[in-house]
C-alpha cells in the first residue's frame, strides 16, 4: 500500500548487468521496522530472500544486497551481476518487530534475459 | 524443514455461501497471519493471531473473521462470500518479527 513504495511492474535486465530494485517506507506508518525482501520464483511459494534488523546494516543473499538506511527510510535491492535464475517476483516489506505484521509493496518483476 | 499447509488450494464459492479456508503449521511458530494477493497489489494482513484462541485484526479485516484452536491451526472463514473477495489467500507463521514462512496459497474464486 501506501505505506511501502517500491519500483512497479516488470524490469528487464540482461544476464551479467547489474540490478537495483527501489523500495522506500513511510516512518510513519511502520516505526522501527524489520526488513525483509521477499521471493517468489516460478512455480514455488513465497520465501525469504534477506532481512535486516537494524538500522545501517546490510543484509545479503545469493548474490543481493540491501542496506536499512533509517535516514532515507529506504531498502533498496541490489545486485551487481545478475542471472537467468534470479528473474522472479520481488517483495519489499518492512514489519514490525513484536507483532511481525508485515506491510508488502506491489512487488517488482525481474526478467532476465541471456 | 518449516512447513505451511493450506486447504483447499482452489475453491469456486457461491455468492452468499460460507466459505472456509483451512492452515496448518508444523513450525511451533506462536504468531499466525492470513494475507490476500490480488493483481499488481502485494500481500495485504487480513487477521493475525499470537497463539491458541487469539485473533486479531489486520489491515484489511472487513468481511472476514478468523478462528484459532490451537497453535498448529488457523482458518478464515467469510460467512457470506462476495465476488470482491474473489483472491488468492495465503497463510504464514512465524515468531515475533522474525522471517515468516508462508504456505503455497489458496485460489478462491466467489461466482
Amino acid at each position: 500500500g501506501d505505506s511501502v513504495t517500491q519500483t512497479e511492474g516488470q524490469v528487464t535486465v540482461s544476464e551479467s548487468k547489474s540490478l537495483i530494485i527501489n523500495c522506500t517506507y513511510s516512518a510513519t506508518s511502520i516505526a522501527y521496522p524489520n526488513l525483509f525482501w521477499y521471493v517468489r520464483y516460478p512455480g514455488e511459494g513465497l520465501q525469504l530472500l534477506l532481512k535486516v534488523i537494524t538500522a545501517g546494516q546490510k543484509g545479503s543473499s545469493r548474490g543481493f544486497e540491501a542496506t536499512y538506511n533509517k535516514e532515507t527510510t529506504s531498502f533498496h535491492l541490489q545486485k551487481a551481476s545478475v542471472q537467468e535464475s534470479d528473474s522472479a517476483v520481488y517483495y519489499c516489506a518492512p514489519g514490525t518487530q513484536v507483532v511481525g505484521q508485515l506491510t508488502f509493496g506491489s512487488g517488482t518483476r525481474l526478467q532476465v534475459y541471456a | 524443514e518449516a512447513a505451511v499447509t493450506q486447504s483447499p488450494r482452489n475453491k469456486v464459492a457461491v455468492t452468499g455461501g460460507k466459505v472456509t479456508l483451512s492452515c496448518n503449521q508444523t513450525n511451533n511458530h506462536n504468531n499466525m497471519y492470513w494475507y490476500r494477493q490480488d493483481t499488481g497489489h502485494g500481500l495485504r494482513l487480513i487477521h493475525y493471531s499470537y497463539g491458541a484462541g487469539s485473533t486479531e485484526k489486520g489491515d484489511i479485516p472487513d468481511g472476514y473473521k478468523a478462528s484459532r484452536p490451537s497453535q498448529e491451526n488457523f482458518s478464515l472463514i467469510l460467512e457470506l462470500a462476495t465476488p470482491s473477495q474473489t483472491s488468492v489467500y495465503f497463510c504464514a507463521s512465524g515468531d515475533g518479527g522474525r522471517e515468516q514462512y508462508f504456505g503455497p496459497g489458496t485460489r478462491l474464486t466467489v461466482l
